[in-house]
């Protein structure tokens, strides 16, 4: 079974359009994550979620806009795409907020491209 | 902000040979973890340190947490063709977690 997964695997789509991804993780975690991975392979925080509950937003443009409807899951929602919003973009969990002994899980990733 | 200082950035190497990579914080970090991404997927742990000075291994990866607490290394003995991918280290620290800026490993067959 897959711990974190995420939809959709690979996205092309339009400058202007606005476009969801979603998350969800099966590990009873409470916290869930989303990372943006530029073409240098950084990885950069955009959110976190803590008990569906905004820990964490990073200077991220108010285009994106995460929902949690549930602890199991976190979905990204980004309107007006622009050229610059193409990247991998992945959600994490961890039991709790980078706590001590904690541990992060990845999803496999979504491949963002805006035309 | 925080960040986690990852070397060498890239390798290339010859099958069967040995590889070290390291990562070093201006900050105590009281957890050390190793992450391997292949191409085209997501980041996987590969090992995760507690103490320091633990010395930990997962079949010919090898990560040990430094004395200080600053820093942590990853040893690959016996390179293979499938070791290739990026190996990013992590910490958590406060609410979140820190990244460095990955090794990406080639080797040659």
């Amino acid at each position: 079974d897959t711990a974190v997964s995420q939809t959709p695997k690979y996205l092309v789509t339009q400058m202007g359009n606005d476009k969801s991804i979603k998350c969800e993780q099966n590990l009873g975690h409470d916290t869930m994550y989303w990372y943006k991975q530029d073409s240098k392979k950084f990885l950069k925080i955009m959110f976190s979620y803590n008990n569906k509950e905004l820990i964490i937003n990073e200077t991220v443009p108010n285009r994106f806009s995460p929902k949690s409807p549930d602890k199991a899951h976190l979905n990204l929602h980004i309107n007006s795409l622009e050229l610059g919003d193409s990247a991998v973009y992945f959600c994490a969990s961890s039991q709790d907020l980078g706590a001590d002994q904690e541990t992060q899980y990845f999803g496999p990733g979504t491949r963002l491209l805006v035309l | 902000g925080q960040q986690l200082n990852q070397s060498p950035q890239s390798m290339f190497i010859q099958e069967g040979e040995d590889v070290s990579m390291n990562c070093t914080s201006s900050s105590i970090f009281n957890t050390w973890l190793w992450y391997k991404q292949d191409p085209g997927e997501g980041p996987v742990l590969l090992i995760a340190l507690y103490k320091a000075g633990e010395l930990t291994s997962n079949g010919r990866l090898t990560a040990q947490f430094g004395i200080t607490r600053k820093d942590s290394f990853l040893n690959i003995s016996a390179s293979i063709p499938s070791d290739v991918g990026i190996y990013f280290c992590a910490g958590p620290l406060g609410s979140k977690f820190y990244f460095g800026s990955g090794t990406k490993l080639n080797v040659k067959p």
